[in-house]
C-alpha cells in the first residue's frame, strides 16, 4: 500500500519567508511525528500528534514553528519567518499504534529544505 | 552529555568482515530500543528492535545490556549492501523517542 507522503520534496526559500510542508500519513495510522535532521546529525523531535489529542509541542525550537493535523490525518508544518538555521531535511513519520514511540515508525521521504 | 551517543565512524570494512556498532543511552528508564537504517539521502527504515535476551535476524544480531545501558548491533558476513548510517533509537515511555545522530558503514569489495 502507499507510503507516508511528504510535499515538497524540496524547498528552496528566501530567509525571513514562510514555509508549509505537507505531510501524508500511512491510511489508518493515528500517530503522527515531526523530526528535523540536520547535515550529518540525528533526528531532532519537533512535534506529536495521536488522534484528536492536544498534539505534544515540546520539541519545537521556537515560536515561529507550528503544526497542524487535520481531520486526524494529512498534518502541516509552517515555518514562519525563516532563517538559515532553519534548513535541513523535515521528516514525518507516522506510526499505527496509539502507543508512541514503541512502536515501528513508518518515515515520508523528507522535505529538503535551503533558507538563503 | 546527549541522551543517546553513537561512534559516528564511519567504519571501513571489506566484505565478508563482521562489524559491531554500540549505542550508549542516559536514561535508565529507558523503556525500548531499535537499530533503524538509513540511507543516503533516504528516510530511515526499521531494521530490528533489541529484546532484552538478545535477538537475532539472519546476519544481524542485537543485544542489551541495561546494567551498563548500552545496545549493540552486530552484522556478519557484510554485504555491499550494508553500506548504510545505522540509527540507535530509544523510547523513554510516551511518546518520546530519541534518536541517535548515527553510525556510518562502508562495506568496501
Amino acid at each position: 500500500g502507499a507510503g507516508v507522503s511528504q510535499s515538497p520534496s524540496n524547498k528552496v526559500t528566501e530567509k525571513g519567508k514562510d514555509v508549509e510542508l505537507r505531510c501524508d500519513p500511512i491510511s489508518g495510522h493515528t500517530a503522527l511525528y515531526w523530526y528535523r535532521q540536520s547535515l550529518g546529525q540525528g533526528l531532532e523531535f519537533l512535534i506529536y500528534f495521536q488522534g484528536n489529542s492536544a498534539p505534544d509541542k515540546s520539541g519545537l525550537p521556537s515560536d515561529r514553528f507550528s503544526a497542524e493535523r487535520t481531520g486526524g490525518s494529512v498534518s502541516t508544518l509552517t515555518i514562519q519567518r525563516t532563517q538559515q538555521e532553519d534548513s535541513a531535511v523535515y521528516l514525518c513519520a507516522s506510526s499505527p499504534r496509539p502507543s508512541g514511540g514503541n512502536n515501528e515508525q513508518f518515515f515520508g521521504p523528507g522535505t529538503r529544505l535551503t533558507v538563503l | 552529555r546527549k541522551e543517546v551517543e553513537q561512534d559516528p565512524g564511519p567504519f571501513n570494512v571489506p566484505e565478508g568482515a563482521t562489524v559491531a556498532f554500540n549505542c550508549t543511552y542516559s536514561n535508565s528508564a529507558s523503556q525500548s530500543f531499535f537499530w533503524y537504517r538509513q540511507d543516503c539521502r533516504k528516510e530511515p527504515k526499521l531494521l530490528m528492535s533489541v529484546y532484552s535476551s538478545g535477538n537475532e535476524d539472519g546476519r544481524f544480531t542485537a543485544q542489551l545490556n541495561r546494567a551498563s545501558q548500552y545496545i549493540s548491533l552486530l552484522i556478519r558476513d557484510s554485504k555491499l549492501s550494508d553500506s548504510a548510517t545505522y540509527l540507535c533509537v530509544v523510547y523513554t515511555g510516551g511518546f518520546k523517542t530519541i534518536f541517535g545522530a548515527g553510525t556510518r558503514l562502508f562495506v568496501k569489495a
